[in-house]
């Protein structure tokens, strides 16, 4: 079975450029979670979808981050403009019901330079 | 203060001993208790669920303490293949599907 699809794997670009994330869920998980995890700050949640829907982004830095699941088989998380401290590992995870372990994907190693 | 908290460690052990981490909670009502693993530079695993009566998967052992508000994980008989950073992961509050992770803690088995 497949696992949470993660694009790219890895991405460098220049500081102000738009960055996208994308996620494909395990089928029929119906939570999905976008995370950051950094050498300072450990792995940090920013935001969850529950059935497409966003239930809590208090975890988002500021409004430079959104996030977007148009369907349950895809989520993206933009950062536009881009800067060098957004330079971290993005996951995403998802998760079949409601406090059910989650399940990550491979991650994006962003550098913002 | 941190909802979970962990010791970042490093612990150096060696093969064969018994090594215990330790990882608390400050949120009382908190419902779900989990321990991942990551190998560095891959995401995190679930190693697995902590149970209120205390489980165990082979050579790991999950113990829940709420009067404490602390969870464990006890791996005996530690091998090379377990090193890694082991996170413990809390839901706070009851029917959410959030978890807050600790920051985690580094493991090496020396040979």
């Amino acid at each position: 079975d497949a696992g949470v699809i993660q694009s790219p794997r890895h991405e460098v670009t220049e500081m102000g450029q738009e960055v996208t994330l994308r996620c494909k869920p395990i089928s029929g998980h119906n939570s999905l979670f976008w995370y950051r995890q950094t050498m300072m700050r450990g792995l940090e949640l920013l935001i969850y979808f529950n059935n497409n829907v966003p239930i809590d982004d208090s975890g988002m830095p500021e409004d430079r981050f959104s996030a977007k699941m148009p369907n349950a088989s895809f989520s993206t998380l933009k950062i536009q403009p881009s800067e060098p401290r957004d330079s971290a590992v993005y996951f995403c995870a998802s998760s079949f019901q409601r406090n059910q372990p989650q399940h990550f994907g491979d991650g994006t190693r962003l550098s913002i330079l | 203060r941190k909802e979970v908290e962990q010791d970042p460690g490093p612990f150096n052990v060696p093969e064969g001993a018994t090594v215990a981490f330790n990882c608390t909670y400050s949120n009382s009502a908190s419902q779900s208790f989990f321990w991942y693993r990551q190998d560095c530079r891959k995401e995190p695993k679930l190693l697995m669920s902590v149970y209120s009566s205390g489980n165990e998967d082979g050579r790991f052992t999950a113990q829940l303490n709420r009067a404490s508000q602390y969870i464990s994980l006890l791996i005996r008989d530690s091998k090379l293949s377990d090193s890694a950073t082991y996170l413990c992961a809390v839901t706070l509050q009851t029917g959410a599907n959030n978890l807050f992770f600790g920051t985690g803690t580094r493991l090496t088995v020396i040979p």
